[in-house]
């Protein structure tokens, strides 16, 4: 069965300062991978997604998103953090269809 | 532009009260989904469709039902058997068979007890 590991409930970061948001998986095959941000009270929004070639994902908002089979790990990534940042981050692995979330990870950015 | 509605944002269920989340969607997506959030849960699924007609329970199914008649709408409707029905509910559509194509969410539905 697949699964998702966030291991960090909450991170804080300063505005300004980079970030790296952790994710592990468990899948059979080559995964599907996904991150997603929730604002409070949204719906969720895309930022990135890897199927194949480059192990290096650029998304939106200035994220990217590093593939790492060896680790089975797909960490997000954000050279410097604005305060408009600070979210809910979901990461998700499989096809769309048949997609595993884990249980998210809260940034906040501290002034 | 193309996206899925939700409605209502927020609602409020009495106990013993049936209520039913709307969710339409105009991206021409074949699945849709319906998900509960809970803090610090994630996201738990609770039905899904494949296909107008056709649909399948998820992870936690119990005190909920679902209809799927048409390929745009994929309502809700929670029962008085779910014992605790307070939570955030989002709704998801994608196409199905292609797994590099993400889900789509809605906005999300607030539901409280009375």
């Amino acid at each position: 069965a697949q699964s998702v590991t966030q291991p960090d409930i909450h991170i804080t970061v300063s505005e300004g300062a980079s970030l790296e948001l952790r994710c592990n998986y468990s899948y059979g095959a080559t995964p599907y991978l996904f991150w997603y941000v929730q604002s409070p009270g949204q719906g969720l929004q895309l930022l990135l997604k890897y199927f194949s070639g480059d192990t290096l994902v650029q998304g939106i908002k200035g994220f990217e998103a590093e593939f790492k089979r060896s680790q089975s790990s797909f960490n997000l990534r954000k050279p410097s953090v604005h305060w408009s940042d600070a979210a809910e981050y979901f990461c998700a692995v499989g096809p769309a269809d048949g997609l595993t979330f884990g249980k998210g990870t809260h940034l906040i950015i501290q002034p | 532009d193309g996206g899925i509605t939700q409605s209502p944002k927020y609602l409020f269920r009495k106990e013993g009260q049936n209520v039913t989340l709307s969710c339409e969607q105009n991206l021409n997506h074949d699945a849709m989904y319906w998900y509960r959030q809970d803090p610090g849960q994630g996201l738990r699924l609770i039905y899904y469709s494949q296909i107008v007609n056709d649909f399948q329970k998820g992870d936690i199914a119990e005190g909920y039902s679902v209809s799927r008649e048409k390929k745009e709408s994929f309502p809700l409707t929670v029962t008085s058997a779910q014992k605790n029905p307070t939570a955030f509910y989002l709704c998801a559509s994608s196409i199905p068979g292609v797994g590099n194509q993400p889900q789509h969410f809605g906005d999300g539905t607030r539901l409280s007890i009375l």
